[in-house]
C-alpha cells in the first residue's frame, strides 16, 4: 500500500485562471505515475502517464510534471473552462504492478 | 465506449446475501484490477489479475475474493454483504501493466 497525497482536496476557480495541484508519493521503488480525469458520473479516464525525472506531459491545455527524486508531480491547467471542472487523480505505479490512487483533487470551474 | 464492460450496473441486495461483479476486460488486456469507491472515499485498489493469476492485493477483506478465467474475464465475489459495502465499484484493464482503462463500474447497494 502506497501512501499517496494530492492537494488541495477541492479548488474553485473562475472561468480563464490558470490553477495546478499537487501529487506527492514515495520515491522509492518509483515505475511511473499516472493522471486520470474523473468526471462526475463516468469512469475515470487516463491523462498522462510519466517515467522519468524531468519529464513533462502536454494535452492541451493540460501539463504535467513529475520528480521522481522528491516524490512529486504537478498537473497544471491554463486557462481554466466549466468543462476542465471534474475530480484529478493521480496514481503512481511500483515496479510492474497495480497502482496505488490519491483520494484526487476536485476542480470546479466557475463560469 | 471505453472497451472494459462491468455487470450489473447497479445491484440492490440485502445485509448478509453474496453477489457477484463481472468485469470484461478491453480486448488484448491481461491484467483486470478492481477498486473499490465508497461514499467520500478515493479509488481503493482491491485486488489485480494478471492473465489468470493473482498479481497483487490491495485492501481487500476475507469476505471478497475474485478469480480471472480462461478468457480473462473476471468476476468479483462479496460475501457476507454489510451496509459499509455499498460502494461503486470498478474494474479497469491494460495491456501489460502500463495505463489502465476504467469501466462504467457497478454501484451496490446493501440494505
Amino acid at each position: 500500500i502506497l501512501n499517496v497525497e494530492q492537494s488541495p482536496q477541492s479548488l474553485h476557480v473562475q472561468e480563464g485562471d490558470s490553477t495546478n495541484f499537487t501529487c506527492s508519493f514515495p520515491s522509492s521503488n518509483f515505475y511511473a505515475l499516472h493522471w486520470y480525469r474523473w468526471e462526475t458520473a463516468k469512469s475515470p479516464e487516463a491523462l498522462f502517464v510519466m517515467t522519468l525525472n524531468g519529464d513533462e506531459k502536454k494535452k492541451g491545455r493540460i501539463s504535467a510534471t513529475l520528480n521522481t527524486k522528491e516524490g512529486y508531480s504537478y498537473l497544471y491547467i491554463k486557462g481554466s473552462q466549466p468543462e476542465d471542472s471534474a475530480t484529478y487523480l493521480c496514481a503512481p505505479q511500483t515496479g510492474a504492478n497495480n497502482l496505488f490512487f490519491g483520494t484526487g483533487t476536485r476542480l470546479t470551474v466557475i463560469p | 465506449d471505453s472497451g472494459v464492460t462491468q455487470t450489473p450496473k447497479h445491484l440492490i441486495t440485502a445485509t448478509g446475501q453474496r453477489v457477484t461483479l463481472r468485469c470484461s476486460p478491453r480486448s488484448g488486456d491481461l491484467s483486470v484490477y478492481w477498486y473499490q469507491q465508497s461514499l467520500d472515499q478515493g479509488l481503493q485498489f482491491l485486488i489485480q489479475y494478471y492473465n489468470g493469476e493473482e498479481r497483487a492485493k490491495g485492501n481487500i477483506l476475507e469476505r471478497f475474493s475474485a478469480q480471472q478465467f480462461p478468457d480473462l474475464h473476471s468476476e468479483l465475489n462479496l460475501s457476507s454483504l454489510e451496509l459499509g459495502d455499498s460502494a461503486l465499484y470498478f474494474c479497469a484493464s491494460s495491456r501489460d501493466t502500463g495505463e489502465s482503462t476504467f469501466g462504467s463500474g457497478t454501484r451496490l447497494t446493501v440494505v
